[in-house]
């Protein structure tokens, strides 16, 4: 079955230290991925997406993250965590022709001042 | 730039009522999708709708239902509310300019549904 899969639940990290969150999908073929972040009560933000290409995106807010097949794997990556960055990330996956996205559990961050 | 509109942002209906829940896309998106999301849970697909048209269905119990109007914004009616359907529940909507290519969902705010 199609899954996708965050296998940190929780996080915390120091101001100012590097992030990296994993996400790890179970496809027959590559799918297109994303990331998205949610606030407490808000909506969901893209923050990046790969569809083909360079492995590495670029997203908003300063994050990058790394397609690797190999792997089987889309982890979500920033240099240098702000306070502003404590939310909930989520990582998503659909195939081409499919539109519906899967989600994976999400990554709660906690930031430390 | 104009985002995904949803309303109402809150609602609140005891067991058994009913509930509407509205969906403005992104302008010159056509693609609307719909997503429930439980305390502490991820966000599930329920249904989706191309040009007016259902183009998938998820977990969406048979007291759902959605349909896509002509000017593109989408309606989902919930009949019989039960305590679980207490949820927060998103649209996102897309441009797919070849019917079969889905491009990126962007999502609303959310509606926050409480059953009491």
């Amino acid at each position: 079955a199609q899954s996708v899969t965050q296998p940190d639940i929780h996080i915390t990290v120091s101001e100012g230290a590097s992030l990296e969150l994993r996400c790890n999908y179970s496809y027959g073929a590559t799918p297109y991925l994303f990331w998205y972040v949610q606030s407490p009560g808000q909506g969901l933000q893209l923050l990046l997406k790969y569809f083909s290409g360079d492995t590495l995106v670029q997203g908003i807010k300063g994050f990058e993250a790394e397609f690797k097949r190999s792997q089987s794997s889309f982890n979500l990556r920033k240099p240098s965590v702000h306070w502003s960055d404590a939310a909930e990330y989520f990582c998503a996956a659909f195939t081409g022709g499919g539109n519906k996205l899967t989600f994976g559990t999400g990554t709660q961050l906690k930031v430390e001042l | 730039a104009a985002g995904v509109i949803q309303s109402p942002r809150h609602l609140i209906k005891e067991k058994r009522e009913t509930a509407t829940l509205k969906c403005y896309p992104i302008p010159r998106h056509d693609t609307v999708y719909w997503y429930q999301q439980g305390p502490g849970q991820d966000p599930q697909f329920l249904i989706s709708f191309y040009e007016k048209m259902q183009s998938d269905k998820g977990s969406i119990p048979d007291r759902f239902s959605a349909q896509q109007f002509s000017d593109y914004h989408s309606e989902l009616n919930m009949s019989s509310l039960e305590l679980g359907d207490s949820a927060l529940y998103f649209c996102a909507s897309s441009f797919s300019p070849s019917g079969g290519y889905t491009d990126t969902q962007y999502f609303g705010p959310g509606t926050r549904l409480t059953v009491l």
